[in-house]
């Protein structure tokens, strides 16, 4: 199965700054997505980046938000941008491709 | 609101006795993944079901997926420390991917 890189692995953060997770595969992968999961709570999806084009928002999410590239098959950025302590979450990646989702280690994320 | 629910939100067992987690689904899905995800760590995923009724063994978990394609369960026998963790089902409902709201075991030594 695919290696999933995803950096930073945690953070604390300053309200009101951005901060921008990677996420890099091992192998060329055609879905890749972006998750969220608040303390003790299920995982919400963000978005689905596509490579060369714009990323597929869900409900509730924004690219002003939460801007995401994806370069190429193998990488992708999410930018949490302008925090505030409700963006306190984990920050997860996962890909799409043997198994029907593999997912990086996640980025833990605190605001002040 | 949250289309996939899961029962029980917790579960506290003695090593060795049985576990069963269910998921309901307002809508059909077109067809349910279980993933555990442990303490600190990332969901892993177990296995998918496909097929209406269709049911699948790994070892001591047995997977169900309900005829209508709106229920599912996690049935493991004889629990371990091993199993502790959370349990995730997910699945597509039209276009939609939700995961499940999970049901968090812990296992008693």
């Amino acid at each position: 199965s695919a290696v999933i890189s995803q950096k930073p692995s945690r953070d604390i953060c300053q309200r009101g700054t951005s901060l921008t997770i990677q996420c890099q595969v091992d192998s060329q992968v055609t879905m890749m997505f972006w998750y969220r999961q608040q303390p003790g709570q299920s995982l919400t999806l963000i978005a689905t980046a596509n490579q060369g084009s714009e990323a597929t928002y869900e409900s509730g999410f924004v690219i002003d938000k939460f801007p995401i590239s994806r370069p190429n098959l193998t990488f992708s950025t999410l930018t949490v941008s302008n925090m505030s302590p409700e963006d306190s979450s984990i920050y997860l990646c996962s890909v799409q491709g043997n198994q029907p989702q593999h997912f990086g280690d996640g980025t833990r994320l605190s605001i002040l | 609101g949250q289309q996939v629910m899961q029962i029980p939100q917790y579960q506290h067992v003695q090593e060795g006795e049985d576990f069963t987690t269910y998921c309901n689904s307002s809508t059909t899905l077109s067809n349910i993944q279980w993933y555990k995800q442990r303490p600190g760590g990332h969901p892993v995923f177990l296995i998918q079901l496909v097929k209406s009724g269709e049911v699948k063994k790994q070892k001591r978990l047995t997977f169900q997926f309900g005829e209508a394609k709106k229920n599912s369960s996690l049935h493991i026998t004889a629990t371990q420390t091993t199993d502790v963790g959370t349990y995730f089902c997910a699945g597509y409902t039209g276009n939609q991917f939700y995961f499940g709201t999970g049901t968090s075991l812990t296992v008693i030594p």
